[in-house]
Formats: C-alpha cells, structure tokens, sequence
C-alpha cells in the first residue's frame, strides 16, 4: 500500500523556469521530510515540517505543510541545471521510526 | 562528525557467498535504518534498530541478517542472495525522536548479485 502520492514522477523543465512538487496521503503524519537524491548517492535531508500550515525556504526552495498534516508541497522558483536529481518526500510517526517514502520526483533541468 | 560511513561503496557477490555491509556513524544517533533502494525506485525501509535493539522488521528474508554490535555501528549480512537482491543498500541514522530532525544517510553500498 502505497500510503504517499507523490507527483509528477518526472519534470524536465529550461533554467528559469518555477516548478511544484506534490506529496498527498490518507494518514496524518508527525512530520513531513523532503530530501535530494543524486545518482549514486543516499538522499540528503533539505527539510522537515512539523506543524500544520508551516512554511519553510531555503533559498529558492518553499516547502509547504497543509493545515491537515496530511500533504505537503515544494517549490522551486528559477530552476538551475544545480537543482536536477531525485526529490523524495517522506513521511513520519511519532512512535516506531519509520519513514515512509513517496515515490518520487525526477527533476531534469535543462541550460 | 556529521557523516554516516558505509563499506563497501560496490560490492559483488555470487549467490552462495558470505559477505557483510558495514555503517557507521559518531553523532550520538540511537536510532539507525538499513533501507533497499531499487534503480529509479524510493528507498524501502527494511530494519530499524532503536537502542541497539531490533524494533522493526519489514517482513524481510532471512538471507538478510542485521546486526548492531554498539551504538556506532550498523551491520547487515548476506547469504545465499538471489540477482533480484541487487541494488543499493543505504544505512541512515537518526535521533530517536526523528520527527522533527530528519535522517542522515551514507553514501550507500552498490550491490549485484551474479
């Protein structure tokens, strides 16, 4: 069971341009975490919100918690070719560890 | 030390070899995660460990034997693998209450099984 929606599954956008990631799930979660993924790489951690309606940015990149704790989006404004790799929402319970990944965003950003 | 370090960064292996995966990570984190990642795929969890104990098992085979020797360290065992087990295995960490603080994960081990 899927229990994190996340989409597009692939974007491949020109430098410049703005792009939105979505993550949507059924299941309140305690947090929600985004994280990059390069090829060969593990995931690196850019973010993680915890309170209903929460925004968060760093730089270029605006994540957004819904009121419900039960989606989240990213954005990106003014894409660079830096900014290509596999973004992966996950979501956490407070009791148990685990983390649940979406199934991810394949991010292609042309010069 | 903001790392977690897994050995080896390759591995190959025949379907009748032994062979061991090793993590480790010195930022206090008591709680450490071996995941399975396939191509193109997101990681899928397989064990959690939450004060060197076993918490959690995602139903895996038992050709796949974690181990967690102390607080620094993270094991996973392979035997008798089947080509369908390639792929990267990724180790994290985190703090026990990880909801507002996130993991951290190795580099991974690339693994294919012959």
């Amino acid at each position: 069971t899927q229990l994190l929606e996340q989409s597009p599954q692939f974007l491949s956008i020109q430098e410049g341009e703005n792009l939105t990631v979505y993550c949507n799930s059924s299941s309140v979660f305690s947090s929600l975490q985004w994280y990059r993924q390069e090829p060969g790489e593990g995931p690196v951690l850019l973010v993680t919100v915890v309170t209903g309606g929460e925004v968060k940015k760093l730089k270029r990149l605006t994540f957004q918690f819904g009121d419900a704790r039960k989606d989240s989006s990213l954005h990106i404004t003014a894409a660079q070719p830096g900014d290509t790799g596999l973004y992966l929402c996950a979501g956490a319970w407070n009791q148990g560890g685990k983390l649940i990944f979406g199934q991810g965003t394949e991010l292609s950003v042309k010069p | 030390d903001t790392e977690v370090t897994q050995t080896p960064k390759h591995l190959v292996m025949g379907m009748t070899n032994k062979k061991s995966l090793k993590c480790e990570q010195h930022m206090g984190h008591r709680a450490m995660y071996w995941y399975k990642q396939k191509a193109k795929k997101p990681p899928e969890l397989m064990f959690v460990y939450s004060y060197e104990k076993l918490s959690i098992n995602e139903s895996v085979p038992s050709r796949f034997s974690p181990e967690c020797p102390n607080s620094s360290l993270l094991n996973l065992h392979l035997h008798a693998l089947q080509p369908e087990d390639s792929a990267l295995y990724l180790c994290a960490s985190s703090q026990i209450s990880q909801v507002n603080y996130g993991y951290t994960f190795g580099s991974g081990t690339r693994l294919t099984v012959v």
